[in-house]
């Protein structure tokens, strides 16, 4: 079985500042990760993913997350925070070559201040 | 680009009706997902379809819900007699995979959800 836990259901960081969004799994085989983001009245959208490789793993509007299997973490940031990055972060995993079931973290909700 | 549509944006029902929900899924997608969000728990997965049948469920997915491809463009979730704790958001997703099977840690490209409330 698979799980993952968000470290803080809600984040507020001002806008310019380091966004770090903290994401812990267990997994009973190698994981593939993967962090989604969901703005208001939309899907969720694809920001990043681990499979294989490089642990550090770079995504669009300039998130990365990096796989560290010794912590089971696989934290996001973001250098500097804009305005725009205000939405809902869930991080989620799937057992790799065992299939595709998303398995989902609570989600954390970021609010950027001016 | 390319995006899952899912249709009504919001349901509402009396308790021990059916639903279905619908989804048009990306045209040269393979599989095809449900997962739902009850307000403040985490997204939850139903199940996974895939050359017409199920690929995979979970052990909400009981004999109340059920899916179908009925034609070639849509997706669609039944829940036969609804419940008040079936009241969620509910996410369709689909994944582009391959005919020999899927594609391990193929993206899953998610709608928008249908949020459906059962009084």
């Amino acid at each position: 079985a698979q799980s993952v836990t968000q470290l803080g259901s809600h984040v507020s960081v001002s806008e310019g500042a380091l966004v770090l969004l903290r994401c812990n799994y267990s997994s009973s085989v190698p994981p593939y990760l993967f962090w989604y983001v969901q703005y208001p009245n939309q899907g969720l959208q694809l920001l990043l993913k681990y499979t294989t490789g490089a642990t550090l793993v770079k995504g669009i509007n300039g998130f990365e997350a990096e796989f560290k299997k010794s912590e089971t973490s696989f934290h996001l940031t973001k250098p500097s925070a804009h305005m725009s990055d205000a939405a809902e972060y869930f991080c989620a995993v799937t057992p790799g070559a065992a299939g595709n079931k998303l398995t989902f973290g609570g989600g954390t909700r970021v609010l950027v201040k001016p | 680009e390319p995006e899952v549509t899912q249709t009504p944006s919001h349901q509402v029902t009396q308790m021990g009706q059916e639903v279905i929900l619908r989804c048009v899924p990306i045209s040269n997608h393979l599989y095809f997902y449900w997962y739902r969000q009850i307000l403040g728990q985490k997204v939850e997965f139903l199940v996974s379809f895939y050359n017409n049948e199920i690929s995979e469920k979970s052990e909400i997915f009981d004999d109340q819900f059920s899916v179908e491809r009925p034609d070639g463009s849509n997706f669609t979730l039944k829940i036969r007699s609804t419940k008040l704790e079936d009241s969620a958001m509910y996410f369709c997703a689909s994944s582009e995979g391959r005919l020999a099977g899927p594609k391990v840690g193929d993206e899953q490209f998610f709608g928008p959800g249908t949020r459906l409330t059962v009084l």
